[in-house]
């Protein structure tokens, strides 16, 4: 992922709609991607993963989107919760390296 | 299955002192990592290991050092604590393919620091 400096992104939703988290990751040999979810004073938690010979992948409430063209991951919560607000993170996968290096993060808040 | 666990969960170390973050896994993964995270930041990858014997170096390596000797666990070790080691270290680990890591379970963490 790019670096943004100290300070990850926000983003706001209000409770119900729909929330687009977006990450620019940076190898283009990179053969798979998985979503994160981290709450304050715990650990990453897995949401979702693709690999980079699909486009899209649907789990429950997400889905993740892959454009390798642009370099460009973004996850989709549906009819987001309260339970949704934590720190978002995308890694991927160095191919043929074992290395999963993580993106700079986005923090999503949900409005009551 | 206990997961991934992590000991100690705190630390303090004085600059100079070195110790041992203790990290283990009953999941027979065969692959396990490192991070570290400062406030504010993403996760960086300090060492990562794709099976028993078998370590390599991540993003940030200098300073810390690691072994391999059972699946089981995946000790990391500070030589000479430094204040720029102040931080949140996450254990790691995962089944593996091909050398893919696939679906990584974290530990709770240490929170380490350094005066």
């Amino acid at each position: 992922g790019e670096s943004v400096g100290l300070h990850l992104p926000t983003l706001s939703v209000q409770e119900g709609d729909n929330s687009i988290i977006n990450c620019a990751y940076s190898n283009s040999a990179s053969d798979y991607f998985i979503w994160y979810k981290q709450e304050s004073g715990k650990g990453p938690q897995f949401i979702i993963d693709i690999r980079s010979n699909m486009d899209k992948r649907q789990g429950q409430r997400v889905t993740v989107l892959l454009n390798k063209t642009v370099k460009h991951l973004s996850l989709q919560i549906a009819a987001t919760q309260p339970g949704d607000s934590a720190v978002y993170f995308c890694a991927e996968n160095w191919s043929n390296t074992g290395k999963l290096i993580f993106g700079q993060g986005t923090t999503l808040q949900v409005k009551p | 299955n206990a997961g991934v666990t992590q000991t100690p969960k705190f630390q303090v170390l004085k600059t100079g002192q070195s110790m041992t973050l203790q990290c283990a896994q009953d999941m027979n993964h065969e692959y396990m990592s490192w991070y570290r995270q400062d406030p504010g930041m993403g996760l960086r990858l300090i060492h990562y290991s794709v099976g028993a014997g078998i370590t390599d170096q991540g993003e940030v390596p200098n300073g810390y050092n690691v072994s391999r000797s059972t699946t089981e666990d995946f000790p990391l070790r500070l030589l000479s604590a430094a204040p720029s080691q102040t931080s949140v270290y996450f254990c790691a680990s995962s089944y593996s393919m091909r050398g893919v890591p696939y679906e990584q379970y974290f530990g709770p963490g240490t929170r380490l620091t350094v005066t």
